[in-house]
């Protein structure tokens, strides 16, 4: 089955810099990867997603790229807020089994 | 996308208790389902709720452990049976929307065993 590995498992960056994500994947028939961002005390809340037929995506200050041929794929947040601070989680879906396998999870934080 | 909600969104129990956690979606949802995320740790799936048949279980988690209901299109509920303190996590469920690939979460229901 699917297997994602998430690195790091901590970052720490200045507010201001940008920070980035990464997670690899397995199964080359995933075809649907999205990231979550859950806070302290909270569900997980999808903050951007990708699909196998685009290389990159991007939301205002989030960023999403997707390597096929590597099998991996990377979050990028630029100018980081103090509110960015927060665990995050990458996921690969086969949508087939339509199932999401999470990789470990980021633990990011901000510095004032 | 759908908004999710769970009840209780948190509980102490004592072990060999059960406890019944709910989740509303405000929308008709075609997959549910129920995940659980020990302390510090990422998202492991415990099944998938049918609507109208039994729910598929991943490995490692079976139905007398576990028992879902899906009645209808809004509306699941995972049950804790016979608890002990290594089930003290938190229980999250999840919805896709019709013909959509995303995924969305509830709140959590936070269980503590004692």
């Amino acid at each position: 089955g699917e297997n994602v590995e998430q690195h790091p498992s901590t970052l720490s960056v200045q507010e201001g810099d940008s920070a980035v994500i990464k997670c690899t994947y397995s199964d080359s028939a995933s075809n649907y990867f999205p990231w979550y961002k859950q806070e302290l005390g909270k569900g997980p809340q999808l903050i951007i997603d990708i699909r196998s037929n685009v290389g990159e995506k991007k939301d205002q200050r989030i960023a999403v790229t997707l390597n096929k041929t590597a099998k991996h794929f990377s979050l990028h947040i630029t100018e980081t807020q103090p509110e960015d601070s927060a665990v995050y989680f990458c996921a690969a879906s086969n949508q087939g089994a339509q199932k999401l396998v999470f990789g470990q999870g980021t633990r990011l934080t901000i510095n004032p | 996308s759908a908004v999710i909600s769970q009840k209780p969104s948190r509980d102490i129990c004592q072990r060999g208790t059960s406890l019944t956690i709910q989740c509303q979606v405000d929308s008709q949802v075609t997959m549910m389902f129920w995940y659980r995320q020990q302390p510090g740790q990422s998202l492991t799936l415990i099944a998938t709720a049918n609507q109208g048949s039994e729910a598929t279980y991943e490995s490692g988690f079976v139905i007398d452990k576990f028992p879902i209901s899906r009645p209808n299109l809004t509306f699941s509920t995972l049950t804790v049976s016979n608890m002990s303190p290594e089930d003290s996590s938190i229980y999250l469920c999840s919805a896709r929307t019709p013909g959509a690939y995303e995924q969305y979460f509830g709140p959590g229901t936070r269980l503590t065993v004692t």
